[in-house]
């Protein structure tokens, strides 16, 4: 069973452009969750989707924005790129329809703005 | 954002040696996870607890639930090397996400 695959896996960027991030959860699993992995404030975590609808949101600025599709692959998007955006940004996947927490995580896009 | 207490930062261990970390928390959560995360890698669920005193195993690691439901630990009997790597404690309170700790580093002693 493949797992969690996030693309890009590494990207540059700079200042005031925006990123594209996209998963694809594990095949059968309808939840998906991103976080922001920096050195200095761990995981953060952004927002959650289940059957294409957000079910949950952390305390990121509106430049930070998602979606899930039909097929239950999601994107995240982050426009105006601030330097304080450099991070690991981690795609995961759930497999219940309720979220338990128990969560199966790609191997992250790494962004980094200069 | 709110994050959870969890120490030590870091450790070194030498093969053999029994690991202990904790995670502390000023709320309650219904739910506590452990997670490993190797370099280049995401996070790997190692064990989650579902009730106030839970106590669960997976091989040589065990995890308790605190009875105050505010604290968790996670102890590894006999480490091996391939135990290094950065261990996460994670709390979720009911219908919410998933709030991590900072990480315990776990490196082999010189």
């Amino acid at each position: 069973k493949a797992g969690v695959t996030q693309t890009p896996r590494y990207l540059i960027k700079t200042r005031g452009q925006q990123v594209t991030l996209s998963c694809s959860p594990i095949s059968g699993h309808r939840s998906v969750s991103w976080y922001q992995q920096t050195p200095g404030q761990g995981l953060q975590f952004l927002f959650e989707y289940f059957s294409e609808t957000q079910r949950n949101k952390g305390n990121f600025p509106g430049r930070f924005s998602g979606r899930q599709f039909s097929n239950s692959r999601s994107e995240m998007n982050v426009s105006t790129l601030e330097l304080g955006d450099s991070a690991l940004y981690l795609c995961a996947s759930g497999r219940d329809r309720v979220n338990t927490g128990e969560l199966f995580f790609g191997e992250g896009s790494r962004l980094t703005v200069l | 954002g709110q994050q959870l207490n969890q120490s030590p930062q870091s450790m070194f261990i030498q093969e053999g040696e029994d690991v202990s970390m904790n995670c502390t928390s000023s709320s309650i959560f219904n739910t506590w996870l452990w997670y490993k995360q190797d370099p280049g890698e995401g996070p790997v669920l190692l064990i989650a607890l579902y009730k106030a005193g839970e106590l669960t195993s997976n091989g040589r690691l065990t995890a308790q639930f605190g009875i105050t439901r505010k604290d968790s630990f996670l102890n590894i009997s006999a480490s091996i090397p391939s135990d290094v790597g950065i261990y996460f404690c994670a709390g979720r309170r009911s219908q919410g996400n998933l709030i991590f700790g900072k990480g315990t580093k776990l490196s082999v002693k010189p």
